[in-house]
């Protein structure tokens, strides 16, 4: 298995542009997060997804941030307009209940000027 | 959110040393894990440990979880350089949800 792939590894954008991360989850997990690592804040968790339905988007900053799974296997992290505080590391991640373990992509390095 | 405090937040040692790092939290969870990032990559799982008291061990890496699994230990043995990266412990709830620690960043020096 390729793991979690995500794409694109870094994304450079002007503030007020429309942003979106992709992120193809570990065939046959039912779970994905979305997080977002800073130095200031460490890692986040932005929303959790169980069986493409959003359980938990109690993270997600604004109404600026959205997120959709609209299948098993391919979720979007959309930021717009995007603004220079959103710069920072995001990852998607999956797992399957009961397993006790998150398994993370290599993450999008977003930086907005 | 359901916060987890690692200390200390960063930490310097010479090769051969020891050290210990502390993952401490008010919310009790079903599962604790530890994982290790490198610059440039996502977390990587090391260990999980489930019952309160629980310690395992991955060669010179100790795990603890405390009674009332709200708290947790890494202890490593003989540092060495490749141990050099970001420790963040992680707290599973009942929801199956992961929530990470503010992370240590730890620096072996050869």
């Amino acid at each position: 298995d390729a793991g979690v792939i995500q794409s694109p590894r870094h994304e450079v954008t002007e503030m007020g542009q429309e942003v979106t991360l992709r992120c193809k989850p570990i065939s046959g997990h039912n779970s994905l997060f979305w997080y977002r690592q800073t130095m200031m804040r460490g890692l986040e968790l932005l929303i959790y997804f169980n069986n493409n339905v959003p359980i938990d988007d109690s993270g997600m900053p604004e109404d600026r941030f959205s997120a959709k799974m609209p299948n098993a296997s391919f979720s979007t992290l959309k930021i717009q307009p995007s603004e220079p505080r959103d710069s920072a590391v995001y990852f998607c991640a999956s797992s399957f209940t009961g397993l006790t373990e998150a398994f993370f992509g290599q993450g999008t390095r977003l930086t907005v000027v | 959110t359901q916060l987890l405090e690692q200390s200390p937040q960063f930490l310097s040692i010479q090769e051969g040393e020891n050290l210990t790092v502390y993952c401490n939290s008010s919310s009790v969870f079903s599962s604790l894990q530890w994982y290790r990032q490198e610059p440039g990559e996502g977390p990587v799982l090391l260990v999980t440990v489930v019952t309160g008291g629980e310690v395992k061990k991955l060669k010179r890496l100790t795990f603890q979880f405390g009674d009332a699994r709200k708290d947790s230990s890494l202890h490593i043995t003989a540092a060495q350089p490749g141990d050099t990266g970001l420790y963040l412990c992680a707290g599973e709830n009942t929801g199956n949800q992961f929530y990470f620690g503010t992370g240590t960043s730890l620096t072996v020096i050869p």
